[in-house]
């Protein structure tokens, strides 16, 4: 069984700054992918960046980047000039073929983020 | 084009009674899962249809059941609702197959009381 990990519940910074979010996550799978998921308060999961585990380099999208360390099976997220907009819980996922098809999302419990002005 | 759809958006059940939850993929996307959000428990994985068939399922009590329709739409069904059963339930839409690992659009979710 897959577990997902994030240890820092809150997290908060100021407006402009860069933050990072831990996750580590344990598995014996060999090919599996990796998501961030973004949880405004209107409750929509986002996707927010996703890593393919057989890619070596880190993912980007725009202000969003990854730190991807598959040996130490570690996939933080750095968030570059933060802005008020990007207050929400965060959720690391993880995914690997279940059988029959089948992908299913393990997640962490998340961390919430407070970008303050 | 349009989003996932999940109807209703707040439901209040009392204990004992069944609940039906509706969720409508994108437009294309055959595959529909289903999780439930608790503070408790975080987000945990009910099950996922495809192509009408339920291919893989969590670890819920049997209460706990879905389907999915020709056109992709899926409903989520809890017989004999427990206080426990409180919850945002969100429904996430994929292309399904391989194409599952390209990420999932959630829809915005039900949030279900129990009293």
């Amino acid at each position: 069984a897959q577990t997902v990990t994030q240890s820092q519940p809150e997290m908060s910074v100021q407006e402009a700054e860069t933050v990072t979010l831990s996750c580590t996550y344990d598995t014996s799978e060999n090919n599996y992918y990796l998501f961030w998921y973004k949880q405004p308060p209107s409750r929509q999961m986002i996707l927010v960046i996703r890593q393919e585990a057989y890619k070596q380099q880190n993912a980007t999208e725009n202000r969003f980047s990854v730190n991807f360390q598959k040996a130490a099976k570690s996939f933080s997220l750095k968030i570059s000039d933060s802005q008020l907009g990007d207050t929400a819980m965060y959720f690391c996922a993880f995914t690997a073929y279940s059988g029959a098809g089948s992908y299913q999302l393990t997640f962490g419990k998340g961390t919430k983020l407070s970008v303050i002005p | 084009k349009a989003g996932v759809t999940q109807t209703p958006r707040y439901l209040i059940k009392t204990r004992g009674q069944q609940v039906t939850l509706s969720c409508s993929p994108i437009s294309g996307h055959r595959s529909v899962s289903w999780y439930q959000q608790t503070p408790g428990q975080g987000l945990q994985f009910l099950f996922e249809y495809f192509s009408e068939t339920q291919r893989n399922k969590g670890n819920f009590p049997g209460r706990f059941s879905g389907r999915q329709f020709s056109n992709s739409r899926s409903e989520m069904n809890v017989s004999t609702l427990e206080l426990g059963d409180s919850a945002l339930y969100l429904c996430a839409s994929s292309q399904g197959g391989a194409g599952s690992n390209y990420g999932y659009t959630f829809g915005s979710g039900t949030r279900l009381t129990v009293v």
